[in-house]
Protein backbone atom coordinates (compact mmCIF):
# COMPACT_ATOMS: atom_id res chain seq x y z
CA UNK A 1 0.00 0.00 0.00
CA UNK A 2 1.49 3.36 -0.88
CA UNK A 3 2.05 5.67 2.39
CA UNK A 4 1.93 9.29 2.02
CA UNK A 5 4.17 12.04 4.66
CA UNK A 6 2.92 15.11 4.47
CA UNK A 7 5.31 17.87 5.99
CA UNK A 8 5.08 19.91 8.50
CA UNK A 9 2.02 19.10 10.26
CA UNK A 10 1.83 22.71 11.18
CA UNK A 11 3.19 25.99 10.05
CA UNK A 12 2.81 29.64 11.54
CA UNK A 13 4.15 32.18 9.02
CA UNK A 14 3.57 36.09 8.36
CA UNK A 15 1.68 37.74 5.43
CA UNK A 16 3.80 37.75 2.66
CA UNK A 17 6.10 34.96 3.10
CA UNK A 18 6.40 32.25 1.35
CA UNK A 19 5.11 28.86 2.25
CA UNK A 20 6.56 25.37 1.23
CA UNK A 21 4.48 22.11 2.33
CA UNK A 22 5.84 19.06 1.30
CA UNK A 23 5.11 15.39 0.46
CA UNK A 24 6.48 12.01 0.23
CA UNK A 25 4.97 9.20 -1.19
CA UNK A 26 6.17 5.48 -0.39
CA UNK A 27 6.61 4.74 -3.97
CA UNK A 28 6.73 6.48 -7.26
CA UNK A 29 2.81 8.00 -7.84
CA UNK A 30 4.11 9.65 -11.50
CA UNK A 31 2.21 12.96 -10.87
CA UNK A 32 -1.14 11.31 -9.67
CA UNK A 33 -1.12 14.00 -6.54
CA UNK A 34 -3.64 16.59 -5.64
CA UNK A 35 -3.77 19.68 -3.23
CA UNK A 36 -6.43 20.68 -1.03
CA UNK A 37 -7.61 23.40 1.11
CA UNK A 38 -9.51 23.72 3.95
CA UNK A 39 -11.02 26.65 6.29
CA UNK A 40 -12.04 25.56 9.54
CA UNK A 41 -16.16 24.15 9.39
CA UNK A 42 -15.97 23.97 5.52
CA UNK A 43 -15.89 21.70 2.83
CA UNK A 44 -12.03 21.01 1.23
CA UNK A 45 -11.43 22.98 -1.96
CA UNK A 46 -9.19 21.51 -5.03
CA UNK A 47 -6.07 23.92 -5.47
CA UNK A 48 -4.14 21.92 -7.56
CA UNK A 49 -4.47 18.87 -9.64
CA UNK A 50 -1.97 16.08 -11.28
CA UNK A 51 0.51 17.90 -9.26
CA UNK A 52 0.92 20.94 -11.00
CA UNK A 53 -2.13 21.91 -12.78
CA UNK A 54 -3.89 25.41 -10.95
CA UNK A 55 -7.30 24.51 -10.48
CA UNK A 56 -9.67 27.09 -12.31
CA UNK A 57 -10.19 30.09 -10.59
CA UNK A 58 -7.58 29.60 -8.09
CA UNK A 59 -4.78 32.39 -7.21
CA UNK A 60 -2.11 31.94 -9.21
CA UNK A 61 -0.04 32.58 -5.72
CA UNK A 62 -0.76 29.17 -5.26
CA UNK A 63 1.78 26.51 -7.33
CA UNK A 64 2.68 22.47 -7.04
CA UNK A 65 5.54 20.90 -7.92
CA UNK A 66 7.16 17.17 -8.34
CA UNK A 67 6.73 13.66 -9.29
CA UNK A 68 7.58 10.34 -8.29
CA UNK A 69 7.83 10.37 -4.84
CA UNK A 70 8.70 14.03 -3.51
CA UNK A 71 5.91 16.92 -4.19
CA UNK A 72 6.04 20.26 -3.10
CA UNK A 73 3.29 22.73 -2.56
CA UNK A 74 4.08 26.41 -2.32
CA UNK A 75 2.44 29.77 -1.63
CA UNK A 76 3.97 32.45 -3.16
CA UNK A 77 2.94 35.18 -0.40
CA UNK A 78 1.00 34.35 2.33
CA UNK A 79 -2.56 36.50 2.66
CA UNK A 80 -4.84 36.24 5.79
CA UNK A 81 -7.58 34.60 3.44
CA UNK A 82 -4.99 31.06 3.15
CA UNK A 83 -5.51 30.02 7.08
CA UNK A 84 -6.50 26.80 6.54
CA UNK A 85 -5.16 23.20 6.38
CA UNK A 86 -3.58 22.11 3.42
CA UNK A 87 -3.72 18.51 2.27
CA UNK A 88 -2.21 16.06 0.02
CA UNK A 89 -4.21 13.30 -1.94
CA UNK A 90 -2.82 10.37 -3.95
CA UNK A 91 -4.35 9.16 -6.94
CA UNK A 92 -2.13 6.40 -8.16
CA UNK A 93 -3.45 3.36 -6.29
CA UNK A 94 -7.19 4.61 -4.95
CA UNK A 95 -7.08 7.69 -3.21
CA UNK A 96 -5.35 8.30 0.04
CA UNK A 97 -4.84 11.94 2.15
CA UNK A 98 -1.52 12.93 3.76
CA UNK A 99 -2.07 13.84 7.26
CA UNK A 100 -2.58 17.59 6.54
CA UNK A 101 -0.73 20.82 7.25
CA UNK A 102 -2.03 23.30 9.67
CA UNK A 103 -1.17 26.52 8.62
CA UNK A 104 -1.48 29.82 10.83
CA UNK A 105 -0.12 33.01 10.69
CA UNK A 106 2.40 34.35 13.11
CA UNK B 1 -24.28 25.56 -10.34
CA UNK B 2 -23.52 22.07 -8.46
CA UNK B 3 -24.91 21.27 -5.68
CA UNK B 4 -25.04 18.34 -2.88
CA UNK B 5 -27.09 17.66 -0.25
CA UNK B 6 -25.97 15.02 2.17
CA UNK B 7 -28.44 13.85 4.78
CA UNK B 8 -29.20 10.97 7.33
CA UNK B 9 -26.30 11.40 9.81
CA UNK B 10 -27.39 11.42 13.42
CA UNK B 11 -26.62 9.17 16.43
CA UNK B 12 -26.87 5.85 16.05
CA UNK B 13 -24.94 2.97 18.43
CA UNK B 14 -22.24 0.61 17.75
CA UNK B 15 -23.14 -2.27 15.45
CA UNK B 16 -26.05 -0.96 14.34
CA UNK B 17 -26.54 0.52 10.41
CA UNK B 18 -27.10 3.41 8.95
CA UNK B 19 -27.33 4.88 5.21
CA UNK B 20 -26.17 8.23 3.94
CA UNK B 21 -27.94 9.86 1.29
CA UNK B 22 -26.75 12.76 -1.10
CA UNK B 23 -29.01 14.70 -3.20
CA UNK B 24 -27.33 16.34 -6.67
CA UNK B 25 -28.86 18.75 -8.64
CA UNK B 26 -27.49 21.25 -11.28
CA UNK B 27 -25.48 18.54 -13.19
CA UNK B 28 -26.18 15.53 -15.54
CA UNK B 29 -25.86 13.56 -12.20
CA UNK B 30 -25.81 9.98 -14.35
CA UNK B 31 -22.63 11.33 -16.32
CA UNK B 32 -20.37 11.40 -13.18
CA UNK B 33 -18.04 9.23 -10.59
CA UNK B 34 -19.21 10.01 -6.92
CA UNK B 35 -17.05 9.34 -3.74
CA UNK B 36 -17.63 9.56 -0.09
CA UNK B 37 -14.59 11.43 2.24
CA UNK B 38 -14.89 11.54 5.48
CA UNK B 39 -13.57 13.47 8.33
CA UNK B 40 -13.53 12.84 12.10
CA UNK B 41 -13.82 15.13 14.52
CA UNK B 42 -10.38 16.98 14.61
CA UNK B 43 -8.93 15.24 12.58
CA UNK B 44 -7.89 14.33 8.66
CA UNK B 45 -9.70 13.30 5.29
CA UNK B 46 -10.34 9.98 4.66
CA UNK B 47 -11.41 9.14 1.36
CA UNK B 48 -13.68 6.32 1.86
CA UNK B 49 -14.94 4.73 -1.81
CA UNK B 50 -16.01 5.74 -5.60
CA UNK B 51 -18.80 4.78 -7.57
CA UNK B 52 -18.53 5.10 -11.50
CA UNK B 53 -21.30 6.91 -13.66
CA UNK B 54 -23.24 4.17 -14.00
CA UNK B 55 -23.08 2.20 -10.85
CA UNK B 56 -21.15 -0.67 -12.82
CA UNK B 57 -18.19 -0.10 -10.80
CA UNK B 58 -16.88 0.84 -7.04
CA UNK B 59 -13.74 1.25 -5.45
CA UNK B 60 -13.19 1.02 -1.37
CA UNK B 61 -10.54 2.04 1.26
CA UNK B 62 -9.69 -1.12 2.83
CA UNK B 63 -10.89 0.65 5.96
CA UNK B 64 -14.40 0.19 5.07
CA UNK B 65 -14.34 -2.47 2.67
CA UNK B 66 -17.23 -5.14 3.59
CA UNK B 67 -18.98 -3.00 6.02
CA UNK B 68 -19.92 -0.40 3.82
CA UNK B 69 -21.43 0.06 0.41
CA UNK B 70 -21.65 2.57 -2.24
CA UNK B 71 -24.54 2.91 -4.48
CA UNK B 72 -26.53 5.08 -6.49
CA UNK B 73 -30.14 6.19 -8.06
CA UNK B 74 -29.49 8.14 -11.36
CA UNK B 75 -33.30 8.10 -11.63
CA UNK B 76 -33.32 9.71 -8.40
CA UNK B 77 -30.17 11.77 -8.68
CA UNK B 78 -29.22 10.73 -5.49
CA UNK B 79 -25.87 8.94 -4.13
CA UNK B 80 -26.35 6.34 -1.11
CA UNK B 81 -23.47 4.98 1.55
CA UNK B 82 -25.06 2.29 3.45
CA UNK B 83 -22.56 2.07 6.56
CA UNK B 84 -23.00 -1.45 8.41
CA UNK B 85 -21.89 -2.76 11.71
CA UNK B 86 -20.62 0.95 12.81
CA UNK B 87 -18.05 1.53 14.92
CA UNK B 88 -17.42 4.53 17.33
CA UNK B 89 -14.18 5.36 15.18
CA UNK B 90 -16.67 5.45 12.49
CA UNK B 91 -17.75 9.25 13.84
CA UNK B 92 -17.09 11.73 11.71
CA UNK B 93 -18.56 14.25 9.04
CA UNK B 94 -19.27 12.67 5.71
CA UNK B 95 -19.20 14.49 2.74
CA UNK B 96 -20.03 13.13 -0.91
CA UNK B 97 -17.90 14.19 -3.71
CA UNK B 98 -18.25 14.51 -7.63
CA UNK B 99 -15.08 14.13 -10.00
CA UNK B 100 -14.98 16.85 -12.53
CA UNK B 101 -14.74 14.92 -15.97
CA UNK B 102 -17.59 12.87 -17.19
CA UNK B 103 -17.54 9.20 -17.54
CA UNK B 104 -13.90 8.70 -15.85
CA UNK B 105 -12.85 8.05 -12.60
CA UNK B 106 -10.01 11.20 -12.08
CA UNK B 107 -10.04 11.11 -7.93
CA UNK B 108 -10.18 15.07 -8.53
CA UNK B 109 -12.22 15.52 -5.73
CA UNK B 110 -13.94 18.68 -7.44
CA UNK B 111 -17.17 19.51 -5.52
CA UNK B 112 -18.09 18.66 -2.21
CA UNK B 113 -21.70 18.71 -0.16
CA UNK B 114 -21.67 20.26 2.99
CA UNK B 115 -21.30 17.17 4.51
CA UNK B 116 -23.60 15.10 7.72
CA UNK B 117 -22.24 14.27 11.03
CA UNK B 118 -22.49 10.50 12.01
CA UNK B 119 -21.97 9.51 15.64
CA UNK B 120 -21.48 6.30 16.87
CA UNK B 121 -22.21 6.14 20.73
CA UNK B 122 -23.55 3.93 23.17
Amino acid sequence: DIQMTQSPSSLSASVGDRVTITCQASQDIANHLNWYQQKPGKAPKVLIYDASNLEPGVPSRFSGSGSGTDFTFTISSLQPEDIATYYCQQYDSLALFGQGTRLEIK
Amino acid sequence: QVQLVESGGGVVQPGRSLRLSCAASGFTFSSYAMHWVRQAPGKGLEWMGVISYDGSNKYYADSVKGRFTISRDNSKNTLYLQMNSLRVEDTAVYYCVRDPRKIIITFRLSYWGQGTLVTVSS
